[in-house]
């Protein structure tokens, strides 16, 4: 089974400071997704990268940056936390290498809370 | 650029009510669909999907079809339980490598009662 997994599932920052948000696949897939959850917004695409040292940006990049020196691992960076960032954060990853429509596979989330 | 529109939450059903939760989709080109669940206190996990048009992805229970004429993909079920209680996505992309993103629907929580 892919496990994708994330450093925490519950974070308290202070407004400022620097955030790291890691997240690691086991099933050397290509394409990796940082997405944020907000209540009646939904997920919204915030960076992703299909190769190692490559990364597009989402439709929300602002305030965020990213990070892949290694397949597995994919880290979200909040330069300077904001209140306005307080949210739930979800990794996902995709082979990208599947003939047809792919499965992306979620990592279970973390809460981050910026005060 | 490609939207999902699904119908606004909460749904609110008792156990082995028939559920519907609407899907319609804006693409260029001819998407994939998907439908994703979240269980509470968890990441998503894929449902069902279908790539073509009038396939019909199911999974646990649950249906979709995938409709062109109508843009839809309407997600189904015959008779719920408590433990179908989540957050339903509705996705598409019209990439078939994967290396484009989902674009998802804001969500539907639905709560099944005893």
């Amino acid at each position: 089974d892919v496990k994708v997994t994330q450093s925490s599932r519950y974070l308290v920052k202070r407004t400022g400071e620097k955030v790291f948000l890691e997240c690691v696949q086991d099933m050397d897939h290509e394409n990796m997704f940082w997405y944020r959850q907000d209540p009646g917004l939904g997920l919204r695409l915030i960076y992703f990268s299909y190769d190692v040292k490559m990364k597009e940006k989402g439709d929300i990049p602002e305030g965020y940056s990213v990070s892949r020196e290694k397949k597995e691992r994919f880290s979200l960076i909040l330069e300077s936390a904001s209140t306005n960032q307080t949210s739930m954060y979800l990794c996902a990853s995709t082979s990208g290498r599947a003939a047809s429509a792919e499965t992306q596979y979620f990592g279970p989330g973390t809460r981050l809370l910026v005060l | 650029g490609d939207s999902v529109t699904q119908m606004e939450g909460p749904v609110t059903l008792s156990e082995e009510a028939f559920l519907t939760i609407n899907c319609t989709y804006t693409a260029t080109g001819y998407p994939s669909l998907f439908w994703y669940v979240q269980y509470p206190g968890e990441g998503l996990q894929l449902l069902l999907k279908a790539t073509k048009a009038d396939d019909k992805g199911s999974n646990k229970g649950f249906e979709a079809t995938y409709r062109k004429e109508t843009t839809s993909f309407h997600l189904e079920k015959g008779s719920v339980q408590v433990s179908d209680s989540a957050v339903y996505f509705c996705a598409l992309t019209t990439s078939h490598s994967g290396n484009t993103p989902l674009v998802f629907g804001k969500g539907t929580r639905l709560s099944v009662i005893a």
